[in-house]
């Protein structure tokens, strides 16, 4: 596609239950990470994969958080047990990665609202 | 770690003055540097950046240089307008890691 897909846009679950959170990067990108971003916050760091090597998991908040990115492509991060507190909108990118010279790509997000 | 610090916001400026929005930051390595724009309703993007000492980004009258010295990243307008309300982000990228972004800073333009 032309950019980063996301999807849903909107999300809203009711406590406790599972949620997963899918992200379409731009074909070729061998780069992807996903940021949470709270209302009036800044970008807190989940996850990150480059290529074939072992993700960045060092983001992620809980052992509830677990992302996976399948073929290379298509991520999808799954946050079990929702709580309140995950409410958050979600946001994805990707980028080329030759080196350091690169731009993130970002997806509009997916906001979830935990009820 | 990589870490990036910008200057609290909000910041809300007149239209036509001058914008000064100051990022600094803590890097092992050589990093490439960013300033990403955030516009009400829509997705992040990159505005500028600089990947080595002295470089100077610029875009749609903004600019940012690269001071090793100072390890800052200060971004500049010389005259915003309304349509330059956003949130603003600094960013960095040393190769081989992931983006490491400040908290950004709210800036609001009032004709």
């Amino acid at each position: 596609g032309a950019g980063v897909s996301q999807s849903p846009s909107n999300k809203v679950t009711e406590k406790g239950k599972d949620v997963e959170l899918r992200c379409d990067p731009i074909s070729g990108h061998t780069a992807l990470y996903w940021y949470r971003q709270s209302l009036g916050q800044g970008l807190e760091f989940l996850i990150y994969f480059q290529g074939n090597s072992a993700p960045d998991k060092s983001g992620l908040p809980s052992d509830r958080f677990s992302a996976e990115r399948t073929g290379g492509s298509v991520s999808t991060l799954t946050i079990q047990r929702t709580q309140q507190e995950d409410s958050a909108v979600y946001l994805c990118a990707s980028s080329l990665r030759t080196g350091g010279d690169t731009e993130a790509f970002f997806g509009q997000g997916t906001r979830l609202t935990v009820v | 770690g990589d870490s990036v610090t910008q200057m609290e916001g909000p910041v809300t400026l007149s239209e036509e003055a001058f914008l000064t929005i100051n990022c600094t930051y803590t890097a092992t390595g050589y990093p490439s540097l960013f300033w990403y724009v955030q516009y009400p309703g829509e997705g992040l993007q990159l505005l500028l950046k600089a990947t080595k000492a002295d470089d100077k980004g610029s875009n749609k009258g903004f600019e940012a240089t690269y001071r090793k010295e100072t390890t800052s990243f200060h971004l500049e307008k010389g005259s915003v307008q309304v349509s330059d309300s956003a949130v603003y982000f600094c960013a960095l990228e040393t190769s081989g890691s992931r983006l490491t972004f400040g908290e950004g800073t709210q800036l609001t333009v009032n004709p």
